[in-house]
Parts: C-alpha cells; structure tokens; sequence
C-alpha cells in the first residue's frame, strides 16, 4: 500500500512564526487532505488541494493563516502562519483511493506545540 | 462540520472483553467507515459499510448500519491489549468530493 511521509513529526514553535509541514506521497494521487486534530478532539478538515488549482479551504480557515502548496500530484505543503498557543495540534494530511475507493490513507500526523 | 457522535467517549474493559462503540450521523449517506487512532499517530482504515449494507465482518470486526436511525455499531470481539486506540466513524461530506467528516471518536482502553 501507499506511504504517506509528513514531516516534521513534532516541533515546538514561538509565537508569531511560520512553520510549513511537507507531505510526500509515493504514488500520484488527485486530492489531498489537510487536518487538524486538536488535542482530545477529533479531526476537522481544514481544506482540499487539488493539482494545478487553488486549495479548497473550510469554514473558519482561511488562505492567510493556512497557505497550501500542491505543486505535482505526489507532494503538498501546508504552512500554519503566525501561530498562536491555539494552533497546538497534529496536522494530518491524507488522500483518498489509495487503500479503496473512498478511503482515506494518513500520513503519521505532525504534532505541533506553540508556546 | 463533524457528523459523527460516537459513544461512548471512553470504554475499559479487559483483554478477552468485547468492546462495543455506537455512532450516530446526522445526514444522508452513501458509506460509513471507522478509523483508529493510535496514540496521536495518523489515522488507520478499518471498514467501510456501504449504506445498503446492514452488516459487514473483518476478522474480529463486526460493523452494523441502521440507515433508518442514522446510526452505526463497531463491535470488537476477543479484544486484545494492542486493540488500545481511539476509535472514529467517518462520513462522507456531500458535495465535497472525497474529504470525510469524523465523529469525536471512542478512547478504547483494554488491559490485561
């Protein structure tokens, strides 16, 4: 089956700064998923990138705070920008019909800790 | 928005138990899947259940679907120490393409 690498696994981050969070799939795929997990809380998307088109984003985030890169089929980037305390969380990106049709495949999830 | 309510939010029970979770939805579907979470890690595909489906089986999964009460059962039998996880329901999002919608999930915890 498909591996999905992310990285950094964890980081600490300062308040106010950037940090980007690679995803890199060994397959082409069409949609890739960004999510956030919040501490004891359950996944809530944040957008859809797409190849060649502008990332979908969700209600309540918005391109500013979370740029999306979808340059080829098999790699995505997400940046959580000037980050806050409230942004500590696992950021999980994920694709779809890899492991079936409609299924999701993970990747291991980037723990992030804002001080 | 989050679809699923699973209950319950925890669950104890010792290796050999069944564990059993419930998750409700909210709107129409055309499948149900369930998740597992180790430990903070990214998340595991289980199963899926299509919506005509009342009843599926893989190994020690047994899944069910009430399209009629928009609910769904995850039962685990002979449970293990190493089944110790978060369980998820996910739903699909209409009109979203391909991105699911999770539930709160159910922190199965299973001793020795």
């Amino acid at each position: 089956s498909a591996v999905i690498s992310q990285k950094p696994s964890r980081d600490i981050c300062q308040r106010g700064t950037s940090l980007t969070i690679q995803c890199q799939v060994d397959s082409q795929v069409t949609m890739m998923f960004w999510y956030r997990q919040q501490p004891g809380q359950s996944l809530t998307l944040i957008a859809t990138a797409n190849q060649g088109s502008e990332a979908t984003y969700e209600s309540g985030f918005v391109i500013d705070k979370f740029p999306i890169s979808r340059p080829n089929l098999t790699f995505s980037t997400l940046t959580v920008s000037n980050m806050s305390p409230e942004d500590s969380s696992i950021y999980l990106c994920s694709v779809e019909g890899i492991s079936g049709a409609n299924v999701l495949t993970f990747g291991a999830g980037s723990r992030l800790t804002v001080l | 928005s989050q679809q699923g309510e699973e209950d319950p939010q925890a669950l104890s029970i010792q290796e050999g138990e069944n564990a059993t979770m419930n998750c409700s939805y909210k709107t129409s579907i055309n499948n149900l899947q369930w998740y597992r979470q180790n430990s903070g890690r990214g998340l595991v595909h289980l199963i899926l259940i299509r919506s005509n489906e009342r009843e599926k089986h893989s190994g020690r999964l047994r899944v069910t679907l009430d399209t009629s009460k928009k609910s769904s059962s995850l039962l685990i039998t002979a449970s293990r120490a190493a089944d110790t996880a978060s369980y998820f329901c996910a739903t699909g999002r209409l009109n979203s393409g391909y991105a699911l919608n999770f539930g709160k999930g159910t922190s199965l915890l299973v001793t020795p």
